[in-house]
């Protein structure tokens, strides 16, 4: 049983590139998120997505786009990267409601 | 969501229970309180949750005062292994935008 599993684990970028963090479930769950974690700090929530096609802001989504063309893709799009989206970056997943939710291994990104 | 406050950080004897305590006084009715920990920087792995009875499952139990303004997490038996951040939410059901703060780094020592 996979559960959420994030690629790549690890990436460094220059500034200005552009990447895609990708992240996949394998548990049929419609409600996906993207968290950034900072040094020291609590997770912040990206973005998060209620099912296939439907996509909204959570509190620090500048910067970043997503999609959700299936449920159990959640991909995380940084256009230009700025030193600022240094951070490792956490995908999660539930069922909705106040189910548990699973988190994957993260992405430790380091914008040079 | 109500805010929660969490001592910053604590160390708790191997062996012995460990009482992580959170204090959420602004709680509204339609709030849960939720607990996750984060071992050394690996995803954050759901513990418990409960709304205002008190919950046990294999890994802890939570103890909500009966006014649901502070609860308690307890682990019944530390190990070395439950080393983490433990992180205490309340959000209203359905709310699934989960707000995590600094947590409280627990250490559990031999």
């Amino acid at each position: 049983n996979a559960g959420v599993t994030q690629t790549p684990k690890f990436r460094i970028l220059k500034i200005g590139q552009s990447m895609t963090l990708q992240c996949t479930q394998d548990m049929n769950h419609n409600y996906m998120y993207w968290y950034r974690q900072d040094p020291g700090m609590g997770l912040k929530l990206i973005y998060y997505s209620v099912g296939a096609g439907i996509t909204d802001k959570g509190e620090v989504p500048n910067g970043y786009n997503v999609s959700r063309s299936t449920t159990e893709d959640f991909p995380l799009r940084l256009e230009l990267a700025a030193p600022s989206q240094t951070s490792v970056y956490f995908c999660a997943s539930n069922y909705g409601g106040n189910t548990e939710a699973f988190f994957g291994q993260g992405t430790r990104l380091t914008v040079v | 969501d109500a805010k929660t406050t969490q001592p910053p950080s604590m160390d708790c004897a191997e062996g012995r229970a460990a009482n992580l305590p959170c204090n959420h006084s602004t709680i509204s009715g339609n709030e849960y309180v939720y607990w996750y920990r984060q071992i050394h920087s690996q995803g954050p792995q759901y513990i418990i949750h409960g709304l205002k009875n008190n919950e046990t499952n294999e890994m802890a139990s939570l103890i909500i005062t009966e006014d649901r303004k502070s609860s308690t997490l307890i682990l019944p038996h530390a190990t070395l292994r439950d080393t983490a951040v433990y992180y205490c939410i309340a959000t209203p059901y359905g709310n699934n935008r989960l707000a995590f703060g600094k947590g409280n780094q627990v250490v559990v020592i031999p």
